[in-house]
């Protein structure tokens, strides 16, 4: 498609859930990035794929964080056992193979945990 | 990494006013985005610009990179430009594609 999709908009999980984001980047790129924003105004980069090939993950709090990107499917983003500290809005973002590396961002989950 | 600083952190502007918002960043940069999140939470992409000066209707930005520094224009404010501004950069010395946002530029705009 020509924007990025993710869903769902909205997700509530208990405390100690688990949640899974998706995310279906603009056809023809072949990086996808997460973020994740938190109070409003902070943004936290997570990880980046190269396809499915997991490209930076440096952001990633791995204990709990997974991510995958498998041909043909859905970007997604796995929480096990959520904590109240991971309520936030989780953006995926893609951009072309080649320079420049413009980003572009979908509307966004917001994850709450209660 | 790389620091990035957004300057003023909030704005009022009546109808029709002009404003300029800045972002000073650290080091070099791959990359430079100006976004605008809507109230809605929508981040709307408005520039690619990391370096030299570009124009779309009534917003325009310049990027200077080697004094590290990139200014975004409005012109004839409008209520729909309300929402937070965020200039976001990829360093050189960072992963490519990660990028760090400053804080924004909460702009309201009164009719």
């Amino acid at each position: 498609g020509e924007e990025v999709a993710q869903t769902p908009k909205h997700l509530v999980r208990g405390e100690g859930q688990k949640a899974k984001l998706y995310c279906a980047p603009i056809k023809g790129h072949s990086y996808v990035f997460w973020y994740q924003q938190v109070l409003k105004n902070e943004f936290k980069f997570l990880i980046s794929f190269q396809n499915e090939n997991v490209f930076d993950e440096t952001g990633m709090p791995k204990e709990r964080f997974s991510a995958k990107c498998l041909p043909n499917s859905p970007c997604s983003l796995e929480i096990q056992a959520t904590k109240l500290e991971d309520s936030a809005v989780y953006f995926c973002a893609s951009s072309q193979a080649e320079l420049p590396w413009e980003q572009y961002f979908g509307p966004g989950t917001r994850l709450t945990v209660t | 990494g790389i620091q990035v600083e957004q300057s003023p952190p909030d704005l009022i502007l009546q109808e029709g006013a002009n404003s300029t918002l800045r972002c000073n960043f650290s080091d070099s940069v791959n990359n430079l985005q100006w976004f605008h999140q809507n109230p809605w939470g929508q981040l709307i992409n408005l520039f690619y610009i990391p370096s030299g000066t570009k124009q779309n209707g009534r917003l325009s930005a310049t990027t200077v990179a080697t004094e590290r520094y990139s200014l975004l224009y409005i012109s004839s404010s409008q209520t729909t430009d309300s929402g937070v501004y965020f200039c976001a950069v990829d360093g050189v010395t960072d992963s490519w594609g990660k990028l760090q946002f400053g804080a924004g530029t909460q702009v309201v705009v009164t009719p």
